[in-house]
Formats: structure tokens, C-alpha cells, sequence
């Protein structure tokens, strides 16, 4: 059964900090991994889609990069803003699309 | 990217009333969609897998009688709530595919289920 674990649980910074979310999965046999934001109350909202075969992924201030066969992602948050301030959630899709536990982070001015 | 429309967004109903989610690709036919719920603080949890034109396959602790999924169309889907109880009360959110798993996921807005 997938298991996905991302640390750490809540993160709390001031604002210009460059910032690391991590994700953990117990199955490498995976199609592809996607890390999504999710505001208070609010549904979920796509950041970067990496396929298996692909090491990282570039958009804007983010980058998230992938190792399969350790069963580990990492999403990079450059130059933070209290607007990124959100819970960041990676989900592993294999048979089915599974959820981190998600990192809650606040950046403040 | 492409658009998945849930609806309603928010709702409260009565216990032992039955509320209907729609969840609507709007710009791609989807194979397969998939519904979550989630509690507050908490992460999403799977509830099912629903592939169009078959029976939707539940996770282990969801009942299939309570939480009816039908997968009617490559367009939409369902998700019913039978006789809700106030521990029903959650966040439920949909997603959609439309070239099967590997590939990326689409997630409607929500619905805010209470029920009183």
C-alpha cells in the first residue's frame, strides 16, 4: 500500500527565505508525482507535474525535482513571499492518485 | 490546463437527507475520476475510483451503500451521499483524468458538505 509522508508538517518563515518541502513514498512504481497548493477552505491548485522518467520540473520560482528509486520529491520554493503562505501537498500517482500529508506553510513579512 | 467544475460548492442539509456532487470535465472526456474527502487540517483521502460506463471501486473503510458513485458519462460523474449524518460533514473534491492514470489530474473546486 503507498504511503506518503511530507515533511515537515507546518513550516513558518519570513518573507525572502528560499524554502524546501519534502515528499516520501514507499512505492517507486509510480506513473508521475504532482505537488499542488491548497489555500484555507479552498480547492487545489496544480503547481508541477513530473513524470517518472523525469528528474525536475521548472515554473517560475518553483522547482521540484524527483528520485524514483528512493522514493523521494522535493519542491524548492525560491525567494518566498507571504503570498506562497498555503499547504503544499504532493500526491504519487500509481494505480491511483495518492496524498501526501501536506506542509503548512506561513510566510510572514 | 483543462476544467473540472464540481457542484454545488457548498451545502447543508438536513440528517437522513441525500445530497447529490457533480463533478463535470468540461473541456476533455474523462476515463476516470477519482473522489476525495477531507477533513479539516487533514489531507485528502481517497474514497473511489470511478471509470466511466462500470462500477466504481471504494477504498477500504468507505461504504459503497452510503456514498453511491456513478460514472454515467465521459463527462460526468457523481457522488451521493444516502442518509447523511452530521459525520458526513466534510470537504469532498473530485478529480479527472482523461488519458487514464499516467497522466495528469485535474481537480474540481470542492463541495462543503453540512449536514445539521
Amino acid at each position: 500500500k503507498q504511503e506518503v509522508t511530507q515533511i515537515p508538517a507546518a513550516l513558518s518563515v519570513p518573507e525572502g527565505e528560499n524554502l524546501v518541502l519534502n515528499c516520501s513514498f514507499t512505492d517507486s512504481a509510480i506513473y508521475n508525482l504532482q505537488w499542488f497548493r491548497q489555500d484555507p477552505g479552498k480547492g487545489l491548485t496544480s503547481l508541477l507535474l513530473i513524470q517518472s522518467s523525469q528528474r525536475e520540473q521548472t515554473s517560475g520560482r518553483l522547482n521540484a525535482s524527483l528520485d524514483k528509486s528512493s522514493g523521494r520529491s522535493t519542491l524548492y520554493i525560491a525567494a518566498s513571499q507571504p503570498g506562497d503562505s498555503a499547504t503544499y501537498l504532493c500526491a504519487v500517482n500509481g494505480d491511483k492518485l495518492i496524498f501526501g500529508t501536506g506542509t503548512r506553510l506561513q510566510v510572514f513579512p | 490546463g483543462a476544467v473540472v467544475s464540481q457542484h454545488p460548492s457548498r451545502v447543508i442539509c438536513k440528517s437522513g437527507t441525500s445530497v447529490k456532487i457533480e463533478c463535470r470535465s468540461l473541456d476533455f472526456q474523462a476515463t476516470t475520476m477519482f473522489w476525495y474527502r477531507q477533513f479539516p487540517k487533514q489531507s485528502l483521502m481517497l474514497m473511489a475510483t470511478s471509470n466511466e460506463g462500470s462500477k466504481a471501486t471504494y477504498e477500504q473503510g468507505v461504504e459503497k451503500d452510503k456514498f453511491l458513485i456513478n460514472h454515467a458519462s465521459l463527462t460526468l460523474s457523481t457522488l451521493t451521499v444516502t442518509s447523511a449524518h452530521p459525520e458526513d460533514s466534510s470537504f469532498y473534491i473530485c478529480s479527472a483524468s482523461y488519458q487514464g492514470l499516467n497522466t495528469e489530474a485535474f481537480f474540481g473546486q470542492g463541495t462543503r458538505l453540512t449536514v445539521v
